[in-house]
């Protein structure tokens, strides 16, 4: 089944405490990309990929961190998280730039 | 820059009304794309449809149905005889044709949170 996954689905951490939230596809999608999501404000994009080892910052870049080493893969690295990051973080994939996105089933974080 | 507006916070319905999810959507690029994703109370986004900005074809898909007008750079969405598993919170998205900053990326509006209640 052609999917996005994404790892943990629920997490609870304090503030300062190092965290990698994982995303892979199955779709052989060149674009991957993460999103946060806040109430009254929608999702904004924070890092996005187009390609394996290309990366670069999105709307709301502060306090994040990616790698793509394979094209499959899209860590999200937390490396000091904060009360602010409390979010529920959306990652997703597509073929093209101009594809349709497809998104993971969300990760919901409480940083305390 | 890209911007949609989706100006209802909040409606509440009746089983078997009809409702209609307004979308309002700013961009200077000729080529885009109109997107509705659907995101139920367990959370995840789902896919409803895809518009194409030089295909003003209104869409029909069982009790779901789109009006796409650039006249007034809209993309409404109407459920005709709501159900109760149509509750959820809905989502427009636009996504510039040309290369842009963001990879393309989706520029979500805030979304709008349709109860539909027996």
């Amino acid at each position: 089944e052609a999917q996005v996954t994404q790892n943990p689905r629920y997490l609870i951490t304090v503030t300062g405490k190092k965290l990698t939230v994982t995303c892979s596809q199955n779709m052989n999608h060149e674009y991957m990309s993460w999103y946060r999501q806040d109430p009254g404000l929608g999702l904004r994009q924070i890092y996005y990929s187009m390609n394996v080892e290309v990366t670069d910052k999105g709307d709301v870049p502060e306090g994040y961190k990616v790698s793509r080493k394979e094209k499959r893969n899209f860590p999200l690295i937390l490396e000091s998280p904060s009360p602010n990051q409390t979010s529920l973080y959306f990652c997703a994939s597509k073929l093209s730039p101009t594809d349709t996105q497809y998104f993971g089933p969300g990760t919901r974080l409480t940083v305390l | 820059a890209q911007k949609v507006t989706q100006a209802q916070t909040e409606i509440s319905v009746v089983e078997k009304e009809d409702v209609t999810l307004d979308c309002v959507y700013e961009t200077r690029d000729t080529t885009y794309y109109l997107f509705w994703y659907k995101q139920p109370p367990s959370g995840e986004l789902v896919f409803l449809i895809r518009r194409n900005s030089f295909d003003e074809q209104n869409e029909i898909s069982g009790r779901y149905s789109w009006n796409f007008q650039k006249s007034t750079s809209s993309f409404n969405f109407t459920i005709t005889a709501s159900q109760v598993v149509d509750s959820a919170v809905y989502f427009c998205a636009l996504s510039e044709g040309t290369l842009t900053g963001g990879g393309n990326k989706l520029t979500f509006g805030t979304g709008t949170q349709l109860k539909v209640e027996l």
